[in-house]
């Protein structure tokens, strides 16, 4: 049974415009997320991540909303440029000494 | 400081083969974690460990054997290979188990 889900396979967004990837979770326990940017032959690189007691976390482009009570989180990308085009993961974790849960990613590709 | 490494980069097998792969972090880091991505299945934990010495299973760990004798290595082993396990693998570590930070992954092909 799926923890993180992340519904959309891929997602085509014109360059400058905005760029919305989402994830939903079951687990009620988890209090923190993270989302990860994978490019092809490489490993997954951090990217932002929130914390539960926030519902909002900004940097720079990439801004991460949280809505708890829907068990939802979504990254949102602006504006987003070629060099954004990438496999996107969400991740989370509970408290305790659990590693990440992963979802299964969301391709990127930012038309020019 | 070369973050984490893994090696090798490419390998290729034949059913009923051994090998091992060695994940390296010069982090000082505690945790330590293999995963392997398949087309469509995301990042599946094979297995981890919290510290030197110990291991525990992941969600896929059947085929597999890990050892964390000292607290920057962290092996995958494979005793008998099969092609289902031909996958990336990647390797990833961290300070206290939120943000990991990954390996560049090794492409196995078991034939």
């Amino acid at each position: 049974d799926q923890q993180v889900k992340q519904n959309s396979p891929s997602l085509s967004v014109q360059e400058g415009r905005i760029s919305i990837l989402n994830c939903d979770y079951t687990n009620s326990m988890f209090d923190y997320f993270l989302w990860y940017k994978k490019y092809p032959a490489e490993g997954p690189t951090f990217l932002i991540s929130i914390s539960s007691i926030k519902d909002k976390n900004e940097d720079g482009r990439f801004t991460v909303f949280l809505n708890k009570s829907a068990k939802h989180l979504s990254l949102h990308i602006v504006p987003s440029q070629p060099g954004d085009s990438a496999v996107y993961f969400c991740a989370a974790r509970d408290s305790g000494n659990t590693p990440l849960v992963f979802g299964k990613g969301t391709r990127l590709s930012v038309i020019a | 400081n070369a973050g984490v490494t893994q090696t090798p980069k490419f390998r290729v097998l034949k059913t009923g083969q051994s090998m091992t792969l060695l994940c390296a972090q010069d982090m000082n880091h505690e945790y330590m974690y293999w995963y392997r991505q398949d087309p469509g299945m995301g990042l599946r934990l094979i297995h981890y460990s919290v510290g030197e010495g110990t291991t525990a299973k992941g969600e896929v760990p059947d085929g597999y054997n890990v050892s964390r004798l000292k607290k920057q290595n962290f092996l995958l082993g494979l005793e008998s290979a099969a092609p289902s396990q031909t996958s990336v693998y990647f390797c990833a570590s961290s300070l206290r188990g939120n943000e990991q930070f990954f390996g560049p992954g090794t492409r196995l092909t078991v034939l």
